[in-house]
């Protein structure tokens, strides 16, 4: 079975400073991986997807990940953190042959002017 | 509908009665999932159909739940003999087949 870790469940940063959001997975098959982002009252809205192809991907907002096979992860940044970023982040992950997604425990990024 | 709707938006409901949410998909929307996340626990998988079939139900924490799914539309998840611990919100989502996900806004789940 695939699973997902987010090692940290708060990150606190200040405006304009760069930031990475860590994710690892685990799955004896090759996956789908996915971040979620979910704005205070808001629902979860997907952020950036990798499925296969260049291991650089980018999403909305300026969000980037990096799909690493060999230290099966795939790590969030962005450069340059605005206020609005603040929101809880979700990295999830889907094996070929299933629809079956499986979310990890979130981190909750926290910028500060 | 434009959206995934969910009802009701709040339930209280007090230990040990039987409760039923809701879940309205994205119309075509053949995958529909449900999930539950509290504090602390993320979002934990509870089950997910393809049209009216559930292909894994390994998420269901006990035999105290149940979904189904009638139409390839509506879904309904049962809470029988509620307890306190299952107080979370209850997360559905719908998609096309490996499509992203479009969450609804859930319904909390409040166990007096």
């Amino acid at each position: 079975a695939q699973s997902v870790t987010q090692l940290d469940s708060q990150v606190p940063v200040f405006e304009e400073a760069p930031v990475e959001l860590r994710c690892n997975y685990s799955s004896s098959v090759s996956v789908y991986l996915f971040w979620y982002v979910q704005y205070p009252n808001q629902g979860l809205q997907l952020l950036l997807k990798y499925l296969s192809g260049s291991t650089l991907v980018k999403g909305i907002n300026g969000f980037e990940a990096e799909f690493n096979k060999s230290q099966t992860s795939f790590h969030l940044r962005k450069p340059s953190v605005h206020i609005s970023d603040t929101a809880e982040y979700f990295c999830a992950v889907r094996r070929y042959n299933t629809d079956k997604l499986i979310f990890g425990t979130g981190t909750r990024l926290q910028v500060f002017p | 509908g434009a959206g995934v709707s969910q009802s009701p938006s709040n339930k209280v409901t007090e230990k040990g009665k039987d409760v039923e949410l809701r879940c309205d998909p994205i119309s075509g929307h053949t995958a529909l999932y449900w999930y539950r996340q509290s504090l602390g626990q993320g979002l934990e998988f509870l089950i997910y159909f393809q049209g009216n079939s559930a292909p894994d139900k390994s998420g269901l924490p006990s035999d105290r739940f149940s979904a189904e799914r009638t139409g390839g539309s509506v879904s309904t998840l049962t809470i029988q003999r509620t307890q306190q611990e299952d107080s979370a919100v209850y997360l559905c989502a719908s998609s096309l087949v490996g499509e992203k996900l479009f969450f609804g806004s859930g319904t909390q789940l409040s166990v007096l």
